[in-house]
């Protein structure tokens, strides 16, 4: 596709449970980036992914949180045993990864914890 | 290491006022620069950036933001808002790397949202 793709769009899940949010990005992008953004919040970066460098992450809240990449392409971000407080949209981006190219976004996995 | 501060966590004005968003940031270089907005349950879209060049920034939708070195400042401006204009808007920003290095993550203002009233 055109732009940077994001599944399940909404997902509600029960406490304890574990959830998977999968990324496809733009086609060509080195770069990928996972955010979350709590209800009324900013963005938090949570992981960066260029090309085959090691993983930046340095915004990973918990070891509940864990996200893999397949070379340049999708990714999936794993929240195990999931809390209420991680109910927020879950964000993907990509780019070329330069310095300053511009960052896409996917319009997010919308994730409620009851 | 980098911030970015944007003042005023809502802003309202009215149709056809000036819309002035402020974007601070903290940084040890001048980073590069971002505005995006987002639009009520949707993703994030970029506005403008500023890399290099001229300073003054010309954005979709009639938005513009001038990078201002002394001041560290890279405030959003539209001369006269629409309605379609409510939305959240957010500065953020990225680490200048010489020529062909990596980029490194976006760091994000807190946003600021912005109301238009008829």
């Amino acid at each position: 596709g055109a732009g940077v793709s994001q599944s399940p769009s909404n997902k509600v899940t029960e406490k304890g449970k574990d959830v998977e949010l999968r990324c496809d990005p733009i086609s060509g992008h080195t770069a990928l980036y996972w955010y979350r953004q709590r209800l009324g919040q900013g963005l938090e970066f949570l992981i960066y992914f260029q090309g085959n460098s090691a993983p930046d992450k340095s915004g990973l809240p918990s070891d509940r949180f864990s996200a893999e990449r397949t070379g340049e392409s999708v990714s999936t971000l794993t929240i195990q045993r999931t809390q209420q407080e991680d109910s927020a949209v879950y964000l993907c981006a990509s780019s070329l990864g330069y310095s300053g190219n511009t960052i896409y976004f996917g319009e997010g996995s919308w994730l409620t914890v009851v | 290491a980098q911030s970015v501060t944007q003042l005023g966590s809502h802003v309202s004005v009215s149709e056809g006022a000036l819309v002035l968003l402020r974007c601070n940031y903290s940084s040890s270089v001048p980073p590069y620069l971002f505005w995006y907005v987002q639009y009520p349950n949707q993703g994030l879209q970029l506005l403008l950036k500023y890399t290099t060049g001229a300073t003054l920034v010309k954005g979709i939708n009639g938005f513009e933001a001038e990078f201002k070195k002394s001041e560290t400042s890279f405030h959003l401006t539209k001369p006269s808002a629409h309605m379609s204009d409510a939305a959240e808007y957010f500065c953020a920003v990225s680490l200048r790397m010489n020529y062909g290095g990596s980029q490194g993550n976006l760091i994000f203002g807190k946003g600021t949202k912005l109301s238009v009233k008829p």
